[in-house]
């Protein structure tokens, strides 16, 4: 089991472009998600999935896209970059929590390094 | 809605020393209790969780208790290696919610 793996590890972007970073999960899991990791911010959820074809809005889903065309993956666009996208971010996976008495962790990917010049 | 408090760091401590990072929360119902590690440069990893009150997590030395009565889920290690430098993240899940609500983490540093 691979669990969750992230592409690219590393990329620099000049302000404008656009890019697709990639989430693979391997556990069969329903449940996706972005998150960004900015320095005194800790974790916030950009997007996320709860099954192959569903997307819904996070709490900071503004300048981002996503698809989740297979169930074992799910996709994150930047259409437009800007230097305020530059962060580290992170995709999670979960098994489904709707109908359980008590939430199941997440297990998360090892991240991707963003920088917009 | 749903918050999760944890102690602002930075945190520092000498190998062997004992470790507490306080951890509050705010949710309706019942949540599960979790505690993530993040080692430098890597993603987070699941470091114990509890799912009821009064259970006990504990992985690695590290241990945490689910206190309804306080809304509390401190962690907690007896003797703190230089390995166990890292950011800590406490969160919570409400049952039936997808999402997890985190802290904004605790980095510790341990010196030899």
């Amino acid at each position: 089991n691979a669990g969750v793996t992230q592409t690219p590890k590393f990329r620099v972007l000049k302000t404008g472009q656009s890019m697709t970073l990639l989430c693979a999960q391997d556990m069969n899991h329903e449940y996706m998600y972005w998150y960004r990791q900015d320095p005194g911010m800790g974790l916030r959820l950009i997007h996320y999935s709860v099954g192959e074809g569903t997307t819904a809005k996070g709490e900071v889903p503004d300048g981002y896209n996503v698809s989740r065309l297979k169930k074992q993956n799910f996709l994150l666009g930047l259409e437009s970059a800007a230097p305020s996208q530059t962060s580290v971010y992170f995709c999670a996976s979960s098994y489904e929590t709707s109908g359980s008495l008590w939430g199941y962790e997440q297990y998360f990917g090892p991240g991707t390094r963003l920088t917009v010049t | 809605g749903d918050s999760v408090t944890q102690m602002e760091g930075p945190v520092t401590l000498s190998e062997e020393a004992f470790l507490t990072i306080n951890c509050t929360y705010t949710a309706t119902g019942y949540p599960s209790l979790f505690w993530y590690v993040q080692y430098p440069g890597e993603g987070l990893q699941l470091l114990l969780k509890a799912t009821k009150a009064d259970d006990k997590g504990s992985n690695k030395g590290f241990e945490a208790t689910y206190r309804k009565e306080t809304t509390s889920f401190h962690l907690e290690k007896g003797s703190v290696q230089v390995s166990d430098s890292a950011v800590y993240f406490c969160a919570l899940n409400r049952g039936g919610s997808e999402k997890l609500v985190f802290g904004k983490g605790t980095k510790l540093t341990v010196n030899p």
